[in-house]
């Protein structure tokens, strides 16, 4: 399968612990964002990388949130002293360049926080 | 700033029939490009399809077709001859001229009954 995979697919975890998610894109996409989508809403952009450089953030990322793509390759989202309204869908996805093409995501990674 | 609005938030059919889901959007750039997304009860986006502000000729693919009207801003999607498969929620996405951005509607959830 060579689709945007994500890991873990669930996550449940207690308040005030930290959190990482892993995205692998499609290999040769250079644009890899991260989004979040709680229930009955769309998704809402945090961050996107070019490469390994991440261009633009989100208001929505506070400052327990970090996002990197060390090489260029795949990401990771971490969130630091989860809160219960961190609880959401986190959805990657990448693209091939700023206005190739579409989006495409990978099956996300939700989170509970208790 | 950009804006989607998808004003249906519940659309219900029976099968066969014929539904059209609505899409408004707001943006001060002169490229954008407008995008249809499904989303299945798996939870993974699947893109339909993708329209640059400067094509307004109508697309159909199958029972699939999109009416883009610029002068009213609106990108509408219609389901010919629907089927259960066709359940999902729909989401419609702008992209603006910087590329950096995909900005979704909060969805339009179309069930369709046997």
């Amino acid at each position: 399968d060579t689709g945007v995979s994500q890991d873990p697919r669930h996550k449940i975890t207690k308040r005030g612990q930290n959190v990482t998610f892993r995205c692998d894109p499609i290999s040769e996409h250079n644009r890899l964002y991260w989004y979040r989508q709680t229930l009955g809403q769309g998704p809402e952009f945090l961050t996107y990388f070019q490469n390994e450089a991440q261009l633009e953030k989100s208001r929505l990322l506070s400052d327990r949130f970090s996002a990197e793509r060390p090489k260029g390759s795949f990401s990771t989202l971490e969130i630091q002293r989860t809160e219960q309204g961190d609880s959401a869908m986190y959805l990657c996805a990448s693209s091939l360049g700023p206005t190739t093409g579409e989006l495409f995501f990978g099956e996300g990674s939700r989170l509970t926080v208790l | 700033a950009q804006k989607v609005t998808q004003a249906q938030t519940e659309i219900s059919v029976v099968e066969k029939e014929d539904v059209t889901l609505d899409c408004v959007y707001e943006t001060r750039d002169t490229t954008y490009y407008l995008f249809w997304y499904k989303q299945p009860p798996s939870g993974e986006l699947v893109f339909l399809i993708r329209r640059n502000s400067f094509d307004e000729q109508n697309e159909i693919s199958g029972r699939y077709s999109w009416n883009f009207q610029k002068s009213t801003s609106s990108f509408n999607f219609t389901i010919t001859a629907s089927q259960v498969v066709d359940s999902a929620v729909y989401f419609c996405a702008l992209m603006g001229d910087t590329g950096n951005q995909f900005y979704f509607g909060t969805g339009t959830s179309l069930t369709v009954i046997p």
